[in-house]
């Protein structure tokens, strides 16, 4: 079954530092991939999305992220980090074909950062 | 802003009731998704309508229905509410298999 692991629940780093937050998935085929944002009482903000072509996406804000076929990976990072970006993290992958677009959801990173 | 508008942002009723949630995808977007997004599940798919038409349907409740009307809204409506139905739900549209595009949610508490 089609399943995606963010295996980091909670995370904190210091504004300024690197970030890496991780993704595995479980899908048969190639998958279309997803990071999503979601601020307190928001709702979810696409950072970026892969879906063929070259493995290094970059998005919003600042964040990219790195498809690895071999790994069955999709790790969101980012060089340095600003207060702003504490949140929760979703990866989602993307299932079925032609219209049938649902997403399935990682169980979320929240992201603290220390002042 | 995403484009996607969910209504109402808040709503508080009591177990046994229903309840209508509406959303208006972005513009030109043809398919419409729910979600409901609680602590123990995490985000879960519910359903996905395509110009009008069912499309998918992931873990939604017999109690659960959605429908989307020829101008592209759709509507959720939850009936027999039990506690446990309280979470957020979220709308999200997309045009054909691109990214989609979430609202704000619509918090739900059951009493």
């Amino acid at each position: 079954a089609q399943s995606v692991t963010q295996p980091d629940i909670h995370i904190t780093v210091s504004e300024g530092a690197s970030l890496e937050l991780r993704c595995n998935y479980s899908y048969g085929a190639t998958p279309y991939l997803f990071w999503y944002v979601q601020s307190p009482g928001q709702g979810l903000q696409l950072l970026l999305k892969y879906f063929s072509g070259d493995t290094l996406v970059q998005g919003i804000k600042g964040f990219e992220a790195e498809f690895k076929r071999s790994q069955s990976s999709f790790n969101l990072r980012k060089p340095s980090v600003h207060w702003s970006d504490a949140a929760e993290y979703f990866c989602a992958v993307g299932h079925g074909s032609g219209n049938t677009g649902k997403l399935i959801f990682g169980q979320g990173t929240t992201l603290q950062v220390k002042p | 802003d995403s484009g996607v508008t969910q209504t109402p942002k808040h709503l508080i009723t009591a177990t046994g009731q229903r309840v209508t949630l509406r959303c208006s995808p972005r513009s030109g977007d043809l398919s419409v998704y729910w979600y409901q997004q609680s602590l123990d599940q995490g985000l879960q798919f519910l359903i996905q309508y395509y110009n009008g038409e069912e499309r998918a349907k992931g873990n939604i409740l017999e109690r659960f229905s959605a429908q989307q009307f020829p101008d592209l809204h759709s509507e959720l409506n939850l009936s027999s509410l039990e506690l446990g139905d309280s979470a957020l739900y979220f709308c999200a549209s997309s045009a054909g298999q691109g990214p989609q595009h979430f609202g704000d949610g619509t918090r739900l508490s059951i009493l």
